[in-house]
């Protein structure tokens, strides 16, 4: 079993839908938790950090649930720039697992 | 803005030739990473470094070794490359106290023949 799995998708919503992704882990030790967003061709960047009391950044909604283990990503009003690769990350300082990425696309 | 950068976006390689790949980064970062990205696999962790010349493996550290001669330098080798060691090869750097937040560089995408 792999420490973080995501559903690889691809997803594809057409604009203005909204889009959940679902990140489980297995370590039930781990302390840090984000999302990442990789476009096409380029590096990972952060998109935001996980709290354990959730947390909301414009259309982006992040929640952590550490019983079940497994982090959530929601956007809402899906834009066209929102198309990419979205990685969960978790773990802790030194010790990052990533998922493999979740694909969305969205269109017109 | 943190700045880390790779010194070569594509690389071709011949099996069995050594293949260097440098990263630097300008922002007095402590720990440094090397991650290489596969189709399916995500992001796994080769190596990385806390400090000058300290370094720890990482999840698959076979067939690569490096260096950390100086805190924003921090090289990946591939002493006799193989076709299985084809891939995107992706340096970070985060500082301390560490919020958790890796910064990438660009990638290099190497292709051994």
């Amino acid at each position: 079993r792999k420490e973080v799995e995501q559903d690889p998708g691809p997803f594809n919503v057409p604009e203005g839908a909204t889009v959940a992704f679902n990140c489980t882990y297995s370590n039930s030790a781990s302390q840090s938790f984000f999302w990442y967003r990789q476009d096409c061709r380029k590096e990972p960047k952060l998109l935001m950090s996980v709290y354990s009391s959730g947390n909301e950044d414009g259309r982006f909604t992040a929640q952590l649930n550490r019983a079940s283990q497994y982090i959530s990503l929601l956007i809402r009003d899906s834009k066209l720039s929102d198309s990419a690769t979205y990685l969960c990350v978790v773990g802790q300082y030194n010790d990052m697992r990533f998922g493999a990425g979740t694909r969305l696309t969205v269109k017109p | 803005d943190v700045k880390v950068t790779q010194s070569s976006r594509y690389l071709v390689k011949r099996t069995g030739e050594k293949v260097f790949l440098e990263c630097v980064q300008d922002m007095d970062h402590e720990n440094m990473f090397w991650y290489r990205q596969d189709p399916g696999l995500g992001l796994r962790l080769i190596y990385f470094s806390y400090d000058v010349k300290m370094k720890e493996k990482g999840d698959i550290p076979e067939g690569y070794s490096v260096s950390r001669e100086k805190k924003e330098r921090f090289s990946l080798i591939l002493e006799s490359a193989s076709t299985n060691q084809t891939s995107m090869y992706l340096c970070a750097s985060t500082g301390l106290p560490s919020s958790g937040e890796l910064f990438f560089g660009e990638g290099s995408r190497l292709t051994v023949l």
